[in-house]
């Protein structure tokens, strides 16, 4: 069962507009969620995280919200800039046996056009 | 500071094969993690190390896939013997901390395995 999906996945975004990144999860025990980037041949870095009991986190131009209610959560980035083109992954992390376990989602691949 | 080390980054090998992989993590990160990377999906975890010990291996398929931290530092991962399916890239990952659940994972650039 998908318990962190990303229903879109590519998207095309006009350089300097609004990109908009989103995720859905299953499991209200995920106590933090996070968003990594990824560029061809390389493995994803860390991007920005927010805590299930916030609904904000903002860091320079990636602002990321989360609707517990809904269970979504999604990336702004404005503006869009072409070093953003990468695929992005959200992901929630969780208490299991013994250790945080981070699930995963299929990523996104973002697009910015000029 | 230097990030995570993997090697090889690509290998293509014959089903029923056998394949090893290597990692080196950041210095002084506790945590180490493989995952398996299958094209259009998010990597999923195969084993997760705090220092030497294994923590979760609960996704690793034990009659194939064996991984090992010496000293807890370096780690390798091998498949043994390789069917197809494990077409994938394996990436290595550490942090310095697996008690929180915010907390940054840093990425090796992967090994992309093909299997024919």
């Amino acid at each position: 069962d998908q318990q962190v999906k990303q229903n879109s996945p590519s998207l095309s975004v006009q350089e300097g507009r609004i990109s908009i990144l989103n995720c859905d999860y299953t499991n209200s025990m995920f106590d933090y969620f996070l968003w990594y980037k990824k560029y061809p041949a390389e493995g994803p870095t860390f991007l920005i995280s927010i805590s299930s009991i916030k609904d904000k986190n903002e860091d320079g131009r990636f602002t990321v919200f989360l609707n517990k209610s809904a269970k979504h959560l999604s990336l702004h980035i404005v503006p869009s800039q072409p070093g953003d083109s990468a695929v992005y992954f959200c992901a929630a992390s969780f208490w299991g046996d013994s250790n945080y376990q981070l699930i995963w989602g299929a990523g996104t691949k973002l697009i910015i056009k000029p | 500071e230097a990030g995570v080390a993997q090697s090889p980054r690509y290998k293509i090998i014959e089903k029923r094969q056998s394949v090893a992989f290597w990692c080196n993590p950041i210095s002084g990160h506790a945590t180490l993690y493989w995952y398996q990377q299958i094209l259009g999906q998010g990597p999923k975890l195969l084993i997760q190390f705090q220092n030497n010990g294994v923590v979760d291996d609960s996704q690793l398929p034990k009659d194939r896939f064996s991984a090992e931290r010496l000293k807890g530092v370096d780690s390798t991962l091998k498949i043994q013997p390789a069917k197809l399916e494990d077409s994938a890239v394996y990436l290595c990952a550490s942090s310095s901390s697996g008690g929180s659940g915010g907390y940054e994972q840093y990425f090796g650039p992967g090994t992309r395995l093909t299997v024919t």
